[in-house]
């Protein structure tokens, strides 16, 4: 399957705990993006890379949200300080820039945060 | 700011009857329009997207969206429902000066019964 990956699928943690999720892009796509997913809504936009560099964050990613794509490949999203208001289904998802702005993203199948 | 509505919690359709979901967005600058589907437990499949060009576009499995300016919507489509088709569908734009993020609706659910 050479689609987006996420891991852990699941992750249950407790309130303040710190944790980490993986992401894998298409190979091909140098931009990559996450979301956030609450029950009953849309994903919301939270960051995005092109190659390593992050060039976009929204105002919904405190200080306690960090995330990285060193080599332009994987990323990672960490949250230190874990509340239950972080519940929610994280998504990643990746796009090319051959055809600008028109780029569909492809997500892969997220990553559920439960916050005890 | 861009935004994307949604105004139908959920759609009911009988197997074999055309279906519509609806989508209104709200832009500066030019829409970039993208439908999804999620399945229960899955990420978000793309359907179809408008970009420019004629402004009826056909997508994947057997589904259209039609392009209104005037009207500001891109309201999905397909001529005949099928049971598999029920699951939470999302409209998203990107507006052609927000950069490159998707502003989603808060999804559809559509219920195919046989």
């Amino acid at each position: 399957d050479t689609g987006v990956s996420q891991d852990p699928r699941h992750k249950i943690t407790k309130r303040g705990q710190n944790v980490t999720f993986r992401c894998d892009p298409i190979s091909e796509h140098n931009r990559l993006y996450w979301y956030r997913q609450t029950l009953g809504q849309g994903p919301e936009f939270l960051t995005y890379f092109q190659n390593e560099a992050q060039l976009e964050k929204s105002r919904l990613l405190s200080d306690r949200f960090s995330a990285e794509r060193p080599k332009g490949s994987f990323s990672t999203l960490e949250i230190q300080r874990t509340e239950q208001g972080d519940s929610a289904m994280y998504l990643c998802a990746s796009s090319d820039t051959l055809a600008g702005v028109g780029n569909e993203q492809f997500f892969g199948p997220g990553t559920r945060l439960t916050v005890l | 700011a861009q935004s994307v509505a949604q105004p139908e919690d959920q759609v009911n359709v009988a197997e074999g009857n055309p279906l519509t979901v609806k989508c209104t967005y709200s832009v500066s600058g030019n829409p970039y329009l993208f439908w999804y589907v999620q399945y229960p437990n899955r990420g978000l499949q793309f359907l179809l997207k408008y970009i420019t060009g004629d402004n009826l576009v056909k997508g994947s499995y057997g589904f259209e969206a039609e392009f209104n300016k005037s009207q500001t919507s891109f309201h999905l489509k397909k001529p005949s429902a099928l049971v598999s088709d029920s699951a939470l569908y999302f409209c998203a734009v990107r507006g052609d000066s927000y950069g490159n993020k998707l502003v989603f609706g808060a999804g559809t659910i559509l219920r195919v019964k046989s």
